[in-house]
């Protein structure tokens, strides 16, 4: 079984500033890791994934998260905000299954403000 | 490629009717996953289909509630009889066999007065 928790709820953060949006997953299985966003009205789109390799991963719009496994976090980052970065951030995580479908267990999720 | 297409965007029905969400996945995706999204649960797995096979619908909130995948390119959701509190937004995803995360729809908002 896997969870995730996303700690604040919301978090807000100057143009310009470091983004740092905290995440850390239960597994019992080797993880892997998603961060997606979500604009309003919009649907949740893919920014990163982990699956095995390179524990940092880039993803789109500067974004990118490490995963550490002695930590069991998945934190993301961007080094520079940017008033077009303000969205909810949502953590996800699944494990390797027998099944072709993988069931991907969402954190509540995170408002990034960005204050200009 | 289109994405995950939803319909409609935006229902509004008065409680008691019933309402159809459709979903049609990404071509090529073998998973289909329907979601329910408010501010007070965030976000709730319904059901997900394998090979347009239902393979969990232990997160479907009560019998009102029902998903169909006649073929591998489309998806509905039925709620019958509609009820305020089913008042939410649903979305539908996609993935293939080996792809690790779905690509979500744009989702349809349900209000139910």
């Amino acid at each position: 079984a896997q969870s995730v928790t996303q700690l604040g709820s919301h978090v807000s953060v100057s143009e310009g500033a470091l983004v740092l949006l905290r995440c850390n997953y239960s597994s019992s299985v080797p993880p892997y890791l998603f961060w997606y966003v979500q604009y309003p009205n919009q649907g949740l789109q893919l920014l990163l994934k982990y699956t095995t390799g390179a524990t940092l991963v880039k993803g789109i719009n500067g974004f990118e998260a490490e995963f550490k496994k002695s930590e069991t976090s998945f934190h993301l980052t961007k080094p520079s905000a940017h008033m077009s970065d303000a969205a909810e951030y949502f953590c996800a995580v699944t494990g390797l299954s027998s099944g072709s479908a993988r069931q991907l267990t969402f954190g509540s999720g995170t408002q990034l403000t960005v204050l200009p | 490629d289109a994405g995950v297409i939803q319909s409609p965007r935006h229902e509004v029905t008065e409680m008691g009717q019933e309402v159809t969400l459709r979903c049609k996945p990404i071509s090529g995706h073998n998973s289909l996953f329907w979601y329910r999204q408010t501010m007070m649960r965030g976000l709730e797995l319904l059901i997900y289909f394998n090979n347009n096979v239902p393979i969990d619908d232990s997160g479907m909130p009560e019998d009102r509630f029902s998903a169909k995948m006649p073929n591998a390119s489309f998806s509905t959701l039925k709620i019958q009889p509609s009820e305020p509190r089913d008042s939410a937004v649903y979305f539908c995803a996609s993935s293939s066999r080996g792809e690790y995360g779905y690509t979500f729809g744009s989702g349809t908002r349900l209000t139910v007065v």
